[in-house]
Order: C-alpha cells, then structure tokens, then sequence
C-alpha cells in the first residue's frame, strides 16, 4: 500500500548542530508540505514543493530549508539547531496542490 | 491577514450529548475550510471539507460566511469521538497551503 513515512519518529540534539528529517512518500505526489505543530499554534507551514526542483516557504521558514530531487522524498534542513525548533514536525503530501493532504506519522524533534 | 480561531482548547461533554466544535477565520477571499482529526496514536487525517458537503462520522459543518465560522456539530457524541479537532483553511488560488487554527481536544466522557 502507498504511504507517507518519515524518519527518525524521535530526535535529540544539541544547539547549532545541523539535522535533517527525512519524509518520503509512495503515492508519486507532485505536492509535499512541511508543518510544525506547537501548542497554542497548531500546525504552522515552513515549507512545501509542488514537484522536484520547486520548493517555497512557508509561514515559518526561518531557519529551515528543505530540496526536491525526486517526486518521492522532501527532506526538512535545519542548518543550525536552535532551542525554538524544538517542536513536532509532520509531512504531508496531495496529488494536487488543494486535494486532501495525507500526512506522515510526526518526528518528535528535542534541541537542547 | 488570514487567520483560524478556535477559542475552545478543550471540550468536555459525555456520551450523547451534542457536540459544536467552533471556528471562525479570517480572509477577505473565498477560501476553502477543513476539518482535520488526529485520534490518539494516529496520523492526523481530514474529517471533511466544506465543498464536498458530506458528513463524515455523523459530523456535519456549514460554511457562514457572513459570520466567517465553519463550525463543526454532531448531534450525539461518542466516546471514540475523542480526539483532537484542527480547523484549516486554504486561500483560493489552488495553492494548497493550510492554515490551522490552534486545535480543540474533544473530550466524551462516559
């Protein structure tokens, strides 16, 4: 069955490291989207593709990047670590830009 | 500036007990609303949208645009109605970026 995954579920770093989370997806969608859940703010969008080599910011991209290669995988950057990202980050996918979005499991990511 | 408002962060009601989950958005266009769920240990997943008028799970939620709200309703909560509620909104112009509001815990008690 096609589905959404992302790696890892759980994450633990430290202040300045760079982290990538992994989000890939088996349903050949051009669209993928990057979110960021916090209490008191759902989720909130950072970034989100709509095929490869097309990538866009979102409402909270400061300090993040992500990069298309592929139809199947859009990998989440955070260049340098900072206490604030700490935070749960989901993926999601849609065949088209304003279909229903199919969202991954959520890395649970902690910056010390 | 486009914004989802649930005022709620949580609600509590017992089993068969009607159910109004709020939300009220802003944005000068005609947006399209949603209503995502996320049940303990699940994925977040859509509920239902405004366009495709269905109910989903016995819950239903009407477009107002005169008082901008999408709220969602149920006549008579179930327990496994438990979970968390988000209200989005995506702009027009087929972009599908949502915006979420800050999410209601419903809470069934038996």
């Amino acid at each position: 069955d096609a589905e959404i995954t992302q790696s890892p579920r759980h994450k633990i770093t430290e202040t300045g490291r760079q982290v990538t989370l992994a989000c890939h997806q088996t349903w050949n969608h051009n669209n993928m989207f990057w979110y960021r859940q916090d209490l008191g703010h759902g989720l909130r969008l950072i970034h989100y593709s709509y095929g490869v080599q097309d990538t866009n910011k979102g409402e909270v991209s400061d300090g993040y990047s992500v990069s298309r290669s592929n139809t199947e995988d859009l990998p989440l950057t955070l260049e340098s670590a900072a206490s604030s990202q700490t935070s749960v980050y989901f993926c999601a996918s849609s065949e088209a830009p304003a279909d229903t979005q199919y969202f991954g499991p959520g890395t649970r990511l902690t910056v010390l | 500036a486009q914004r989802v408002t649930q005022p709620e962060k949580l609600l509590s009601v017992f089993k068969g007990a009607p159910v109004e989950l709020k939300c009220n958005y802003s944005y000068s266009g005609s947006p399209e609303l949603f209503w995502y769920v996320q049940y303990s240990r699940q994925r977040l997943q859509l509920l239902l949208r405004h366009i495709s008028r269905e109910s989903i799970k016995g819950f239903t939620a009407d477009l107002n645009k005169g008082e901008t709200s999408f709220h969602l309703k149920k006549p008579f909560a179930q327990e496994e109605d438990s979970a968390m509620y988000y209200c989005a909104l995506t702009p027009s112009g087929n972009t599908g970026k949502l915006i979420f509001g800050q999410g209601t815990t419903l809470q069934v008690k038996p």
